[in-house]
């Protein structure tokens, strides 16, 4: 069965705690991306990495981090300087970024609530 | 950078009538425009996707129209279902000389679809 997987679908943390949210696919696909979902927004990129052992910031990436290092895991630690942690987190993949290859997938999400 | 506006952002609509969802973009370069439809609670799942290298795309109820000279591209469901009802985004892809840009998503348009 092939696809992304996140885990756990609702975290809940204490304010000031760093947390860490799981994405992996077996779909063998090279790019993956992290995405902050608000109510009533868009999705707005985290972190992607295209390769494994690399990776770029986004357009949101105060207060994030992530690794890669195997192909089919991109975890993201949302740390105590993330102002609004609080949001629901979607992991994406697609094959590759060349010109017409470009389809990413999504996981079902992950919600954080932070207090 | 590429901006998307995406509207309306609700739409109701009646079983059976078509429903039409407008997306406009601002970079030319802009290349790929794929379309996202998303349940409550889940990741957003790819419906269809069009390249700017054709007008039109088509897949069974669900078509994409794309014009360049205005930078402007539509979804259009026709025969609605209820099953239908989600929320629907937009999204734009520059083209950097053979290799692909992130996406950039509208805000996008909950759809309701009454019985």
């Amino acid at each position: 069965d092939g696809g992304i997987t996140q885990s756990p679908k609702y975290l809940f943390r204490k304010e000031g705690q760093n947390v860490t949210l799981s994405c992996e696919q077996n779909l063998n696909h090279d790019a993956m991306y992290w995405y902050r979902q608000d109510p009533g927004q868009g999705l707005r990129l985290i972190y992607y990495s295209q390769i494994v052992n690399d990776f770029q910031k986004g357009d949101i990436a105060e207060g994030y981090s992530v690794s890669r290092e195997k192909k089919e895991s991109f975890p993201l630690t949302v740390t105590s300087a993330q102002k609004n942690p609080t949001a629901f987190y979607l992991c994406a993949s697609s094959m590759f970024r060349l010109a017409g290859s470009y389809e990413q997938y999504f996981g079902p999400g992950t919600r954080l609530t932070v207090t | 950078g590429e901006n998307v506006e995406q509207h309306p952002s609700t739409l109701s609509v009646q079983e059976g009538d078509s429903a039409v969802i407008k997306c406009t973009y601002s970079d030319s370069a802009s290349n790929y425009f794929p379309w996202y439809k998303q349940e409550l609670g889940k990741g957003p799942q790819l419906i269809i996707d069009i390249r700017s290298n054709v007008g039109e795309k088509k897949d069974q109820r669900i078509a994409v129209t794309l014009n360049k000279t205005a930078k402007h591209f539509s979804l259009h469901i026709t025969e609605t279902q209820p099953e239908d009802s989600a929320v629907y985004f937009c999204a734009a892809s520059i083209n950097y000389g053979g290799s692909q840009g992130n996406l950039i998503f509208g805000k996008g348009t909950k759809l309701s679809v009454k019985p």
